[in-house]
């Protein structure tokens, strides 16, 4: 079984729907991050989350809005969805204890289409 | 602000060769990491190989190796045997460590090299 798990893995939506994307791991570990990837940008992080009660804004948060709903599950919501909110979206996990806690692990992606 | 780049959009192999993808990045830390990650068809990303930069050693998976040159800020992938499971986009990235203050915790992502594996 996938450590790193999304759903949907492929959405289509309409302008002004609200959705929400969701991701769960199975590591244990207390980070967890979400990514847009667009083609030639390579990823950019929305938001990212070291705890259940700790929320970040990453460098493109506008538009998006998050819920870590447990230590093992953090959502992504799009309030109202846009065109340019067409994307792959990944979700991320690290483990904070030591060293090791700097490599981040990739759920398999969600692919969202806005009409 | 961190910036890193992959000057090959594009690079191919013949399979059993060996093939070198570039990564140079811009920081003005002593501590940070760097990591090379895969995204095949399949679009998951799966990291290949990461690198200390506390660590002289080039770091070694198999195949892969990395050329880790800090004063040029170079950190290239090296695949030996290439094989067709190889295709893939690849990804440098980098890292801060999470103690050396601030907020930016994110990795910051080259724009990726595609590599072909010809048989």
């Amino acid at each position: 079984d996938a450590d790193v798990t999304q759903t949907p893995r492929n959405r289509i939506t309409k302008t002004g729907k609200r959705i929400m994307l969701e991701c769960s791991q199975t590591k244990g570990h207390d980070r967890m991050y979400w990514y847009r990837q667009d083609p030639g940008l390579g990823l950019r992080l929305i938001y990212y989350s070291f705890d259940v009660k700790d929320i970040n804004k990453g460098e493109i948060s506008d538009g998006y809005s998050v819920s870590r709903q447990a230590q093992a599950k953090f959502s992504l919501s799009l309030e109202s969805a846009i065109p340019n909110q067409t994307a792959l979206y990944f979700c991320a996990t690290s483990d904070s204890n030591g060293r090791r806690g700097e490599t981040q692990y990739f759920g398999p992606g969600t692919r969202l289409l806005v009409l | 602000a961190q910036t890193v780049t992959q000057s090959q959009p594009e690079m191919s192999v013949q399979e059993a060769e060996t093939v070198t993808l570039s990564c140079t990045y811009d920081t003005s830390e002593s501590d940070y990491y760097l990591f090379w990650y895969k995204q095949p068809p399949s679009r998951q990303m799966i990291l290949v190989i990461r690198q200390e930069a506390y660590k002289q050693q080039n770091a070694t998976e198999n195949r892969f190796s990395v050329n880790f040159q800090k004063a040029a800020k170079s950190f290239s992938l090296k695949i030996s045997d290439s094989q067709l499971g190889d295709a893939a986009m690849y990804f440098c990235a980098y890292r801060r460590p999470l103690n050396s203050g601030g907020s930016n915790y994110k990795l910051t992502f080259g724009k990726g090299t595609l590599l072909t594996v010809n048989p």
